[in-house]
């Protein structure tokens, strides 16, 4: 199936400092969602984004859905040891329903 | 319940044998999704019930695999004959509420080793 090319593929960061991530895909979604997991669960949704130019903000993460409707970005304001784990993208296109297509991930350490 | 929930929470297959996965999704969630997820991948989706109908089960990677819905609320995966290459964290998800339709929530999973 369809993956998103997600980037950067990991990041290792000190506490405090912000974290961007982005998301593209070579399709128009009319939905963009981010996820993150941590080991042994599933994806708990974080932020959902559904017009081009949307910013929507959730505590400290920030995300924009991108102009082009192919992009979609990610931001985590002084991150936190309880910001670790692994982050997904998922973008939606009008031609597949209901279906999600997901990034391949973005593993975010932060070094207390 | 508040959240999706699936059972086994992990199981073990000798090659050739049958599973049956099970997903509750949220009460009054119209939609209900599987995905399989491999080691260090994304979701990779598999198929999609609207209440009982599977309106697409494109995702499906082989005749083996099974998705029911029979009365628009419990689901269950099955697979048939299981190959080692099945081993993977099989995901369910929901949507359809009344104020966040399409926004999936996923359950922990069920992960699946085929010796």
């Amino acid at each position: 199936g369809q993956q998103l090319n997600q980037s950067p593929q990991s990041m290792f960061i000190q506490e405090g400092e912000d974290v961007s991530m982005n998301c593209t895909s070579s399709s128009i979604f009319n939905t963009w969602l981010w996820y993150k997991q941590d080991p042994g669960e599933g994806p708990v949704l974080l932020i959902a984004l559904y017009k081009a130019g949307e910013l929507t903000s959730n505590g400290r993460l920030t995300a924009q859905f991108g102009i082009t409707r192919k992009d979609s970005f990610l931001n985590i304001s002084a991150s936190i040891p309880s910001d670790v784990g692994i982050y997904f993208c998922a973008g939606q296109t009008s031609n597949t329903g209901n279906q999600f297509y997901f990034g391949t991930g973005t593993s975010l350490t932060v070094i207390p | 319940g508040a959240g999706v929930s699936q059972s086994p929470r992990y199981k073990v297959a000798k090659r050739g044998q049958d599973v049956a996965l099970r997903c509750d999704p949220i009460s009054g969630h119209v939609s209900l999704f599987w995905y399989q997820q491999a080691l260090g991948q994304g979701p990779e989706f598999l198929t999609y019930f609207q209440n009982e109908a599977q309106l697409d089960k494109s995702g499906l990677p082989s005749d083996r695999f099974f998705a029911e819905r029979p009365e628009g609320s419990v689901s269950t995966l099955k697979i048939q004959r299981t190959q080692q290459e099945d081993s993977a964290v099989y995901l369910c998800a929901s949507s359809g509420g009344l104020t966040s339709y399409n926004e999936q929530f996923f359950g922990p999973g069920t992960r699946l080793t085929v010796l």
